[in-house]
């Protein structure tokens, strides 16, 4: 079964700093790897696609990559503002879709 | 296009009741997806649908849940004689599927169950 596994479960910066999350996953075999935002009570919101075949994608202040042999993605999200604080999901498809347990990331004005 | 809906919102129950949840997803999507939610921990897998064949279910579907997409279009996930474990949120999310790989794929809101 795939796991998923993101690194750190929690993180605070200051506003304006730049910061890398991590994602890593057991099983290679994916046909591609999402990333999401999660705010409190409320469903999850699109921020990347990574297909297998890709190595990163962009979209404004953030960037994401995928390093598939390795089993791992990282997100990296430029001068962050207060208006990033959420929870951040990752996601691998293959045969299932599994999700990594999130980092909550806090942006300190 | 207002995106993925899903009702109700929110569904207080007794344990032992029959809860019936609905997903509409976005109209041009061929594929839906069932997820469930607890406190502090990324969704799980339930089950997909492509147009109104299920493809794959999660071994987390007990025989209690049973799912169904007729007409391909909007999809129900039922859960029989429910349990207190059952309390979660329940998310939907679609996606346009192109051969084996899959776009991007777009959540509603949830739907809360409390089971008391």
């Amino acid at each position: 079964k795939q796991e998923v596994t993101q690194i750190p479960a929690a993180l605070s910066v200051p506003e304006g700093e730049n910061l890398v999350l991590n994602c890593s996953f057991t099983d290679s075999a994916i046909y591609n790897l999402q990333w999401f935002r999660q705010d409190p009570g409320k469903g999850l919101t699109s921020l990347l696609l990574i297909q297998s075949s890709q190595r990163e994608q962009t979209s404004g202040r953030l960037n994401a990559s995928l390093d598939k042999s390795s089993g791992r993605s990282t997100l990296y999200i430029a001068a962050s503002q207060p208006g990033d604080s959420a929870t951040y999901l990752c996601a691998v498809n293959g045969n299932q879709f599994y999700f990594g347990t999130g980092t909550s990331l806090t942006v300190i004005p | 296009d207002t995106g993925v809906s899903q009702d109700p919102r929110h569904k207080i129950t007794k344990r032992g009741q029959n809860v019936t949840f609905r997903c509409d997803p976005i109209s041009e999507h061929n594929r839906l997806y069932w997820y469930r939610q607890t406190l502090g921990q990324g969704p799980e897998f339930l089950t997909y649908f492509q147009n109104e064949a299920q493809l794959e279910k999660s071994r987390l579907l007990s025989d209690r849940f049973s799912a169904e997409r007729p007409k391909g279009s909007f999809s129900t996930l039922e859960i029989q004689r429910t349990e207190q474990g059952d309390s979660a949120m329940y998310l939907c999310a679609s996606s346009f599927n192109r051969g084996l790989s899959t776009d991007t794929q777009y959540f509603g809101p949830g739907t809360r169950l409390t089971v008391l």
